[in-house]
């Protein structure tokens, strides 16, 4: 089982480029989200999905799209990179929304807008 | 809203001593889950414990445990017998059940284990 595949693992973007960061689950797991990690702010929820077609947003969702077309996708779009964007990007899933369930995170995707 | 707070940034303990780690929680849902996730210096997350709000007893997982006191709205990590392989990021986590069971975490705390 590969769990929670994420590419890729280092980006750099130059201010106003666009990229998609991608994640992949192989666990038929019906809850997706994604996170941005960094220095002092623990883990921010960016936006989630409750199964394919559903998406809604987090807390910090502004400069960021998401779309779930199928259970194992869940790619995080940024629009037009600013350097305010520079973090560790987490996407994470697990079984149900709701439930004794921890997440399982993928490896990060370290991301830095010049 | 949600709200999880983190008020030890770093903490120090010494190799086979227990530690317990805080974090306060707020929210106007009745159910509602507490998590424990670890983050060693390699930048995995790892999640380590549960309580869900109804449950009677305090988790337990190996030398995890969750001391959780609803009317305080605590829900502190407790390691016992630390080993140096615990010096990482310990975050604390909620999942409220309405509004999307949307998980928002706190802004961890940096646990030592010192020799």
């Amino acid at each position: 089982n590969a769990g929670v595949t994420q590419t890729p693992k280092f980006q750099v973007l130059k201010t106003g480029q666009s990229m998609t960061l991608q994640c992949a689950q192989d666990m038929n797991h019906e809850y997706m989200s994604w996170y941005r990690q960094d220095p002092g702010m623990g883990l921010r929820l960016i936006h989630y999905s409750v199964g394919a077609g559903i998406t809604d947003q987090g807390e910090v969702p502004n400069g960021y799209n998401v779309s779930r077309s199928t259970t194992e996708d869940f790619p995080l779009r940024l629009l037009s990179a600013a350097p305010s964007q520079t973090s560790v990007y987490f996407c994470a899933s697990r079984r149900s929304p709701s439930g004794d369930y921890g997440y399982t995170f993928g490896s990060g995707t370290r991301l830095t807008v010049v | 809203a949600q709200k999880i707070t983190q008020t030890q940034p770093g903490m120090f303990v010494q190799e086979k001593e227990a530690v317990t780690l805080d974090c306060t929680y707020d929210t106007s849902d009745p159910s509602y889950g507490l998590f424990w996730y670890k983050q060693p210096s390699s930048g995995e997350m790892i999640f380590l414990i549960y309580q869900g709000s109804y449950d009677q007893q305090n988790a337990t997982e190996g030398r995890y445990s969750l001391n959780f006191q609803k009317a305080r709205k605590s829900a502190n990590l407790v390691i016992s017998a630390s080993q140096l392989g615990d010096s990482a990021m310990y975050f604390c986590a909620m999942r409220e059940f309405g509004g999307g069971f949307k998980t928002i975490f706190g802004a961890g705390t940096r646990l030592f284990v010192k020799a």
